[in-house]
């Protein structure tokens, strides 16, 4: 079965410093990825999407980028964070075909 | 662009009333639809799916949803809540012309009085 991978659980990071958020997944191969961030009152919103090794579709405009280096592993950055970057942030998969989502334990993320 | 919307941010029931939840896509084509549930404390869990075949879906914990094609919608109902089911509640779907990415609406938090 698909199981997903994602660390750090907590982050406290000061604004301006950078950002890597790493999910691996397993039990699947050529999974849809994503990343979320759910804020407080504001839903989940979707960061960025892919469908395979380096193709990643941005979904909003900010200082987050995301890259994919290899099937199984999906990687969130910021070179400079932001008060506002603080939230919850997901990894999840869909399959081939657009299947149910399956999260990663999420890591959250408070920027000072 | 794609978009997946539910009306109602907040809602406020007593235990035993009837839920319904609303949830509005702008996708054409074959959708696939979900609503996933998190708990208080808790992690984001599916309560049900539509793929394909009957419109009427049954979930979990009592749940059920209706896909109505003719009016993009797939609301969420409960005949009867308990105050267990107070938590977000969360429409998602995805679109074959879309790439199949799975798009999530914005949530509708539900707090049931015992």
């Amino acid at each position: 079965s698909q199981t997903i991978h994602q660390w750090p659980a907590t982050l406290v990071q000061p604004v301006g410093s950078p950002l890597s958020l790493e999910c691996t997944v397993e039990g699947t191969s050529n999974p849809n990825l994503y990343w979320y961030r759910q804020a407080a009152g504001r839903g989940l919103q979707l960061l960025f999407y892919s469908v395979g090794i380096g193709q990643i579709s941005s979904e909003v405009p900010q200082n987050l980028s995301a890259s994919r280096p290899q099937d199984r592993q999906f990687i969130l950055s910021s070179k400079k964070l932001l008060l506002s970057d603080s939230g919850f942030y997901l990894c999840a998969l869909t399959g081939v075909g657009g299947t149910e989502a399956f999260f990663g334990q999420g890591t959250r993320l408070t920027v000072v | 662009a794609q978009s997946v919307s539910q009306h109602n941010h907040h809602v406020i029931l007593s235990e035993a009333a009837s839920l319904e939840l609303g949830c509005n896509y702008s996708y054409g084509g074959t959708v696939n639809l979900f609503w996933y549930v998190q708990y208080p404390g808790q992690h984001l869990q599916l309560l049900l799916k539509y793929f394909s075949g009957d419109p009427l879906v049954k979930g979990i914990k009592g749940f059920e949803a209706e896909f109505i094609k003719s009016k993009f919608s797939f609301n969420l109902r409960k005949p009867s809540v308990q105050w267990s089911d107070t938590a977000e509640y969360f429409c998602a779907v995805n679109a074959n012309n879309a790439g199949n990415m799975l798009t999530f609406g914005g949530g509708t938090r539900l707090m049931v009085k015992p």
